[in-house]
């Protein structure tokens, strides 16, 4: 089946790290997706992760994905009032022509 | 030029008018979503245009009619539509739909309300 959930809200102090989770049902997902999305705009893909791989690492991002445990991760370092949005995981088969978008987690930051 | 075009970006709209959403890319992708996103909701997917062709229609109703006149342009004409339809709509344009990294390329968006 396709379910793709995370948990709705974030706040983190600014400077701190940053750690949004993802959990997803689909062993069969080839490719995992953070997007990240700011009031009023469009989804802006950040970053993504083959199935093969456990760690991606892109400046202040690093991605972690634990496929037996089916749980994906992004951990935001020095986090800025810049990355206040919703962040959305996603998954995509390598059978299937759509990608699957979780409920997206909302990140506030405070002083 | 690695931008998705919206427009409009705001629409209101009667329950009896008639209306379309246009999107537009120059990165010579061959694929193209129409995406709706309600209020603190991930994007749905509703239509996937895949070589100019419909590939993926998500049991959209009627009343939202996708048309690709070209592999640039993606349009997504409106009627008859009911005030839950009210929502951003979103394009979204990939290299092609099998294409290993998936990337999607998102337009701003159309704002729409329907009265």
């Amino acid at each position: 089946g396709e379910d793709v959930e995370q948990s709705l809200f974030l706040s983190v102090r600014e400077g701190d790290s940053s750690v949004i989770n993802c959990t997803y049902t689909d062993s069969s997902s080839t490719y995992l997706y953070w997007y990240k999305q700011e009031p009023g705009a469009g989804l802006q893909l950040l970053t993504y992760i083959f199935s093969n791989m456990d760690m991606k690492q892109d400046q202040r991002l690093t991605v972690l994905l634990n496929k037996k445990d089916k749980h994906l991760s992004l951990r935001i370092a020095d986090t800025q009032t810049g990355d206040s949005a919703i962040y959305f995981c996603a998954e995509k088969h390598s059978s299937a022509s759509k990608i699957i978008f979780g409920s997206g987690t909302r990140l506030s930051i405070r002083p | 030029d690695t931008e998705v075009t919206q427009t409009p970006k705001h629409l209101v709209m009667g329950m009896t008018n008639k209306k379309s959403l246009k999107c537009e890319q120059h990165m010579g992708h061959r694929a193209m979503y129409w995406y709706k996103q309600k209020a603190k909701k991930p994007p749905e997917l509703m239509f996937v245009y895949s070589y100019e062709k419909l590939s993926i229609n998500e049991s959209v109703p009627s009343r939202f009619s996708p048309e690709c006149p070209n592999s640039s342009l993606l349009n997504l004409h409106l009627h008859a539509l009911q005030p839950e339809d009210s929502a951003l709509y979103l394009c979204a344009s990939s290299q092609d739909v099998d294409t290993n990294t998936g990337e999607l390329f998102f337009g701003e968006g159309s704002r729409l309300t329907v009265l």
